[in-house]
């Protein structure tokens, strides 16, 4: 069975860099049929996509925060990891990551996510 | 950005009622689209892609249909499980965007 599982600060201060891990179990992060991305989610509000990064390192990212997100893959670790640069309490969030299927592009599996606060 | 929009925003029903959702896309998806249930606390489970492709494991009373700009989810006999948040998503292009969640519960 596919588990993901999000690791990093639960807190961060702002003007800072939030940095998140995904760690896959039960599969390979090199299949050449998946992608797989980061989501997040605001306290009591909708879900926003970030980017997804595919195994040979091919990154897309969310216009709204490409400046300042970086996505990167590390195979012998299967692992993935987030960037987000000069975050502000905006950025204050749960954050999900989630293996993207290669054909039609939905979120089939999920980590269970980690609230990253935005606070001094 | 395909901007996404659902119907009802919440919804009040009892078990065994047919619950039906509706999601607009501000342009045609063809048949990327893809619905999400969200239980408090929980991440959001995977339970139709494609418009109507039934996620492995997810109960048959659960269903797609749609294409183009227009999608639905029903549930055909609801559930005391199935009260949660539900998300459309569309995936026909990046960014990839969600529905605001319509809420369903008693």
């Amino acid at each position: 069975q596919l588990q993901l599982q999000e690791s990093g600060p639960g807190l961060v201060k702002p003007s800072e860099t939030l940095s998140l891990t995904c760690t896959v179990s039960g599969g390979s992060i090199s299949s050449s049929s998946y992608y797989w991305g980061w989501i997040r989610q605001p306290p009591g509000k909708g879900l926003e996509w970030i980017g997804n990064i595919y195994y040979s390192g091919n990154t897309y990212y969310n216009p709204s925060l490409k400046s300042r997100v970086t996505i990167s893959v590390d195979t012998s670790k299967n692992q993935f990891s987030l960037k987000l640069n000069s975050v502000t309490a905006a950025d204050t969030a749960v954050y999900y990551c989630a293996r993207t299927s290669g054909d039609r592009y939905h979120f089939d599996y999920w980590g269970q996510g980690t609230l990253v606060t935005v606070s001094s | 950005d395909i901007q996404m929009t659902q119907s009802p925003s919440s919804l009040s029903a009892s078990v065994g009622d047919r619950v039906t959702i509706t999601c607009r896309a501000s342009q045609s998806i063809t048949g990327y689209l893809n619905w999400y249930q969200q239980k408090p606390g929980k991440a959001p489970k995977l339970l139709i892609y494609a418009a109507s492709g039934l996620q492995s494991g997810v109960p048959s009373r659960f269903s797609g249909s749609g294409s183009g700009t227009d999608f639905t989810l029903t549930i055909s006999s609801l559930q005391p499980e199935d009260f949660a948040t539900y998300y459309c998503q569309q995936s026909h292009s990046r960014p990839f965007t969600f529905g605001p969640g319509t809420k369903v519960d008693v």
